[in-house]
């Protein structure tokens, strides 16, 4: 079945160190694979996407890479913030309209 | 402009209580989805609305959840004979569809509902 596993489930990381959130899809059909960031008691928002047709895409502090034949995407955040501090989750969705297989979080806590 | 806006909030229920959960999507958006979220996981699909109707119910666990959009363009998520497993916060999810859509679904804030 369609499945998203993301690791690590908490990662801690000084200001201004990188941090790396990795995660593994099975569905082969999968084109999509948004990142959102979720803080307490808000509602997910997403931060960048990318698209099966591209490699790598970077906006700012944040970059995603996607290996679509190993099927493993992946979130980079350098230069962290304490406000960088949340809830990151991925997904993957076949795009269009289809629905989001979202992984299961990884909790992110930046130290000053 | 406006986003996607989920009422109530907060629902404490009683263990066999019917409750309704309400979505209003971004204007224009033709997409609505809802999801399950369970404390530490991952929002989980529940259902999916192109326009009225349900385009893919496959994430329902069982026959007590039922969703609604009859004027495409708010749902309503209704669950009967809750139980406490049903506790969660749930996700109303809303986007456009076609070359313009951009595959993004924008979120809403939830519902936790609570059954006791």
């Amino acid at each position: 079945g369609e499945n998203v596993e993301q690791h690590p489930s908490t990662l801690s990381v000084q200001e201004g160190d990188s941090a790396v959130i990795k995660c593994t899809y099975s569905d082969s059909a999968s084109n999509y694979f948004p990142w959102y960031k979720q803080e307490l008691g808000k509602r997910p928002q997403l931060i960048i996407d990318i698209r099966s047709n591209v490699g790598e895409k970077k906006d700012q502090r944040i970059a995603v890479t996607l290996n679509k034949t190993a099927k493993h995407f992946s979130l980079h955040i350098t230069e962290t913030q304490p406000e960088d501090s949340a809830v990151y989750f991925c997904a993957a969705s076949k795009g269009g309209t289809y629905k989001y297989i979202f992984g299961t979080g990884t909790r992110l806590k930046v130290l000053a | 402009g406006a986003g996607v806006s989920q009422t109530p909030s907060n629902k404490v229920t009683e263990k066999g209580k019917y409750v309704e959960l309400r979505c209003d999507p971004i204007s224009g958006h033709t997409a609505l989805y809802w999801y399950r979220q369970s404390l530490g996981q991952g929002p989980e699909f529940l259902i999916y609305f192109q326009g009225t109707g349900a385009a893919d119910d496959s994430g329902l666990p069982n026959d007590r959840f039922f969703a609604v959009r009859p004027e495409g363009s708010v749902s309503t998520l209704k669950i009967q004979r809750t139980e406490r497993g049903d506790s969660a916060v749930y996700l109303c999810a809303s986007s456009l569809t076609g070359l313009a859509g951009g595959y993004e679904q924008y979120f809403g804030p939830g519902t936790r509902l609570t059954v006791t």
